[in-house]
């Protein structure tokens, strides 16, 4: 089975500091990798995702992330935090049976 | 707008009562989930029909059903609600198995 983890279950920036948020996977196969952003009491909303190509991504509100094959790595990153931007973030991988998710990054910006 | 459309946002039954979660689509995808999220917490698959076909995960109870009368609609049904079973109920599509996933706003369940 495939895993992701996602380091820190809580990140605090300050408004306009940059953002990171980190996801580390396993796969055995080349995966499909995907960043969601959850607001309370809402669905996921889709930030970015990569299946192929270029391996820097970049998504909505300002978020990119690149896919590191030899560190097995998605992070996210956004150069300004905005106070918009908390939420949960899941990072989330496919390896072409089932779609596996992290435990989630709570994100707090700080005013 | 093409979305994912979840049925009632806030549901609050009996402890026992059977309760009825809503979904449908306008994306024409060929897959539905149903996922249980519970408070800070990655969500849980519980299910998925591609098209007709059902996949139930090895690790959900009996206590949960799903129904998807066309391929628009998809429903879950939870026969006998527990305390336990109070949580998001997450919707989502996918074109195909490997596909992205396109999520719905949720259902808050609350068991009393």
């Amino acid at each position: 089975a495939q895993s992701v983890t996602q380091l820190g279950s809580h990140v605090s920036v300050s408004e306009g500091a940059l953002v990171l948020l980190r996801c580390n996977y396993s796969s055995s196969v080349p995966p499909y990798l995907f960043w969601y952003v959850q607001y309370p009491n809402q669905g996921l909303q889709l930030l970015l995702k990569y299946t192929t190509g270029a391996t820097l991504v970049k998504g909505i509100n300002g978020f990119e992330a690149e896919f590191k094959k030899s560190e097995t790595s998605f992070h996210l990153t956004k150069p300004s935090a905005h106070m918009s931007d908390a939420a949960e973030y899941f990072c989330a991988v496919s390896d072409g049976n089932q779609f596996y998710f992290g435990t989630g990054t709570s994100l707090t910006v700080i005013p | 707008d093409a979305m994912v459309i979840q049925n009632p946002r806030y549901q609050v039954t009996q402890f026992g009562k059977p309760v009825t979660l809503s979904c449908s689509q306008t994306l024409n995808h060929n897959v539905m989930y149903w996922y249980q999220q519970k408070s800070s917490q990655a969500p849980k698959l519980l299910f998925h029909y591609y098209d007709k076909d059902f996949n139930n995960e090895a690790d959900t109870p009996d206590n949960f059903q799903s129904r998807r009368p066309n391929t628009s609609f998809c429903f879950l049904d939870i026969r006998s609600p527990g305390l336990g079973d109070a949580a998001m109920y997450l919707c989502a599509t996918s074109r195909k198995g490997l596909d992205t996933q396109y999520f719905g706003p949720g259902t808050r369940l609350t068991v009393l």
